[in-house]
């Protein structure tokens, strides 16, 4: 099946940092998804992509859908305590894979004060 | 504002039981999924329904069942539960399978363990 290789797997931040993390995909994705995980819920969207080239802002965080649709990166701007969780790389295929995501192992983003 | 509603909470479970994971949205998304959660892994689709009275395998369907009765209910089923089926399920809705802007929403996930 398809693969998503994320990075990091961890980062351990100050608070107002600015943060980076990317996915890549060894196959061509139609939407990037990024989702971030607070401990003991499930995942929530952040940003959803879906053309090739987009960059996409919502408040502090900023992501940008590959040229080549092969991966996505999620810039968070001076992070807060609140960002930590673990944040998802999800990719949508299509055809028949329309609305089946295959995700990435996730980042753990810790954030000290 | 319910959303998508899981039960149970967490449990523990010995090898070989049948358990049944549920899985309620409120939404009428057409669109229902089941995920497992490992350290390391992201999350992997088990099965998906695209509407009532229609299921679809994921990616790692292997010793799950489920059924898609009507557009709120979708439960999970291992009917003879291993170790490796230790994990956390995630059940997701969208209002459509093909929809390509669609958004899963995602419920609070279950915690099973298996020993």
């Amino acid at each position: 099946g398809q693969q998503l290789n994320q990075s990091p797997q961890s980062m351990f931040i100050q608070e107002g940092e600015d943060v980076s993390m990317n996915c890549t995909s060894s196959s061509i994705f139609n939407t990037w998804l990024w989702y971030k995980q607070d401990p003991g819920e499930g995942p929530v969207l952040l940003i959803a992509l879906y053309k090739a080239g987009e960059l996409t802002s919502n408040g502090r965080l900023t992501a940008q859908f590959g040229i080549t649709r092969k991966d996505s990166f999620l810039n968070i701007s001076a992070s807060i305590p609140s960002d930590v969780g673990i944040y998802f790389c999800a990719g949508q295929a299509g055809g028949t894979s329309y609305g089946k995501l295959t995700f990435g192992q996730g980042t753990i983003l810790t954030v000290h004060p | 504002i319910a959303g998508i509603t899981q039960a149970p909470t967490s449990q523990i479970l010995a090898a070989g039981r049948r358990m049944t994971l549920r899985c309620t949205q409120d939404m009428r998304h057409n669109a229902m999924y089941w995920y497992r959660q490992d350290l390391g892994l992201g999350l992997r689709l088990i099965h998906y329904s695209n509407t009532a009275g229609t299921t679809g395998k994921g990616e790692v369907p292997d010793g799950y069942s489920v059924s898609r009765a009507n557009t709120d209910d979708f439960p999970l089923t291992l009917a003879s539960a291993v170790p490796s089926q230790t994990s956390v399920y995630f059940c997701a809705s969208s209002e459509e399978l093909a929809g390509l802007t669609d958004t899963q929403y995602f419920g609070p996930g279950t915690r099973l363990t298996v020993l």
